[in-house]
């Protein structure tokens, strides 16, 4: 149990194009999801904080603006980048909390963006 | 602010050999430690968690509060145990995980 899928797996988009990327937890529901982006040979850095019929909540530094995140329902979450430059190109992975499993986290595949 | 510190961006050894990954802490509360494994073209995935206390695939990993470390341990490194190691931290309340750097670890034949 506990899966968590991504689409598209891997995305080329023009420069100033917006494009988004679902988060689905596929046999669970989960109140929160995490989105974070990962850069070549970095670690994962956290975006924000998706909870489900609420706001995003941003880490210092995050344009809430370009990455807009919507958690419409308890299986998915979105996270649209809008007007995207070659410096959005990276690896962004999303996470699912399992509410029974406190602080225990479930990952997606990743979304490879690249931004021409 | 919490951090976490993999000094080791890489770490080789052979099989058969003891590993150790190193992660070191700072949160002045009391934290939740993590290790998490991602496998080649794999997700990353949970591996072990300290409140569990748990041996999984032979992996340990104690909490020492006085040096603030959690680090991952084995007897006797396998190749398929080579991977990208994370560790990670969550504080008290709050659900989100700060990472380590990461570790890659490649276990020689």
């Amino acid at each position: 149990g506990a899966v968590v899928s991504q689409h598209p797996s891997r995305v080329i988009c023009k420069s100033g194009t917006s494009v988004k990327i679902e988060c689905r937890s596929l046999d669970f529901q989960a109140t929160t999801m995490f989105w974070y982006r990962q850069f070549p040979k970095q670690s994962l850095m956290l975006m924000a904080t998706s909870n489900e019929g609420s706001k995003a909540t941003y880490e210092q530094g995050v344009e809430k603006d370009k990455f807009l995140i919507n958690h419409a329902s308890l299986t998915l979450s979105t996270l649209t980048v809008t007007s995207a430059h070659p410096e959005d190109s990276s690896f962004y992975i999303c996470s699912a909390r399992v509410p029974r499993w406190v602080n225990e986290q479930f990952f997606g595949p990743g979304t490879r963006l690249t931004v021409l | 602010a919490q951090r976490v510190t993999q000094p080791e961006k890489l770490l080789s050894v052979f099989k058969g050999a003891p590993v150790e990954l190193k992660c070191n802490y700072s949160y002045s509360g009391s934290p939740e430690l993590f290790w998490y494994v991602q496998y080649s073209r794999q997700r990353l995935q949970l591996l072990l968690r300290h409140i569990s206390r748990e041996s999984i695939k032979g992996f340990t990993a104690d909490l020492n509060k006085g040096e603030t470390s959690f680090h991952l341990k084995k007897p006797f490194a396998q190749e398929e145990d080579s991977a990208m190691y994370y560790c990670a931290l969550s504080t008290q309340g709050a659900q989100k995980l700060v990472f380590g750097q990461g570790t890659r670890l490649t276990i020689n034949p």
